[in-house]
């Protein structure tokens, strides 16, 4: 059974790093065909794809945040890590990590995600 | 980036009848397209990805079809825990992946 649970701060302000973890079970990042992908989604909106890593490190970030964003693995602790600098208030959101089907890189879909974690930008 | 539109924004349909959502990419996405159900302080669970293949544990009255730029997502007999809000989601042409703006499925 893949668990995942978000965890980091509630509340930020304006102009500082946000760093949150993924801690994940269920499953090895070390597997052939794994990923696990961040998304973000503001209250009353949809689901916005955020960045996706791969079991053997390849990243890809979603262009329009590829600037803030940093997505790295410890797959000794089961852990993803995502940190987004430069937090602005529209970027209040709730923040999910998930995981992607097993297989080609080509899949971008999420099977299993996470609680989420709530995260406010004060300005 | 592929811009999705989904359709109505609000549907409103008795228990035990069909309903029908729609959701059209801006390109074609071939079959590259994910549909998931969102409650209420719940994160989304897949329903059907490939355009028409049901994920696990999804009960069979879910069931998707289309492929190009036209997709519908049908519930055949609408039960009580259906109502929820339902996204598409194409992974044809990313980064990043798209999320259509939603459909909110309430009860009539």
């Amino acid at each position: 059974q893949i668990t995942l649970k978000e965890s980091g701060p509630t509340l930020v302000k304006a102009t500082q790093t946000l760093t949150l973890t993924c801690t994940f079970s269920g499953f090895s990042l070390t597997t052939t065909g794994v990923g696990m992908g961040w998304l973000r989604q503001p209250p009353g909106k949809a689901p916005e794809w955020l960045t996706l890593i791969y079991w053997d490190d390849d990243v890809r970030y979603n262009p329009s945040l590829k600037n803030s964003l940093t997505v790295t693995k410890d797959t000794s602790k089961h852990q993803v890590v995502l940190t987004m600098t430069n937090m602005d208030p529209v970027d209040t959101a709730t923040y999910y990590c998930a995981h992607r089907p097993t297989g080609g890189k080509f899949l971008n879909f999420f099977d299993s995600w996470g609680q989420g974690i709530l995260v406010t930008v004060s300005s | 980036e592929i811009v999705m539109t989904q359709s109505p924004a609000t549907l409103s349909v008795s228990p035990g009848e069909r309903a029908t959502l729609s959701c059209r990419a801006s390109q074609s996405v071939s079959t590259n397209l994910a549909w998931y159900q969102q409650k209420p302080g719940q994160p989304p669970r897949l329903l059907i990805y490939g355009a028409s293949t049901r994920a696990t544990d999804v009960p069979a009255r879910f069931s998707g079809s289309g492929s190009g730029t036209e997709f519908t997502l049908t519930i055949s007999s609408l039960q009580s825990e259906d109502f929820a809000v339902y996204y598409c989601q194409q992974f044809n042409s990313w980064p990043p992946a798209t999320f259509g703006q939603g459909t909110k499925l309430e009860i009539k």
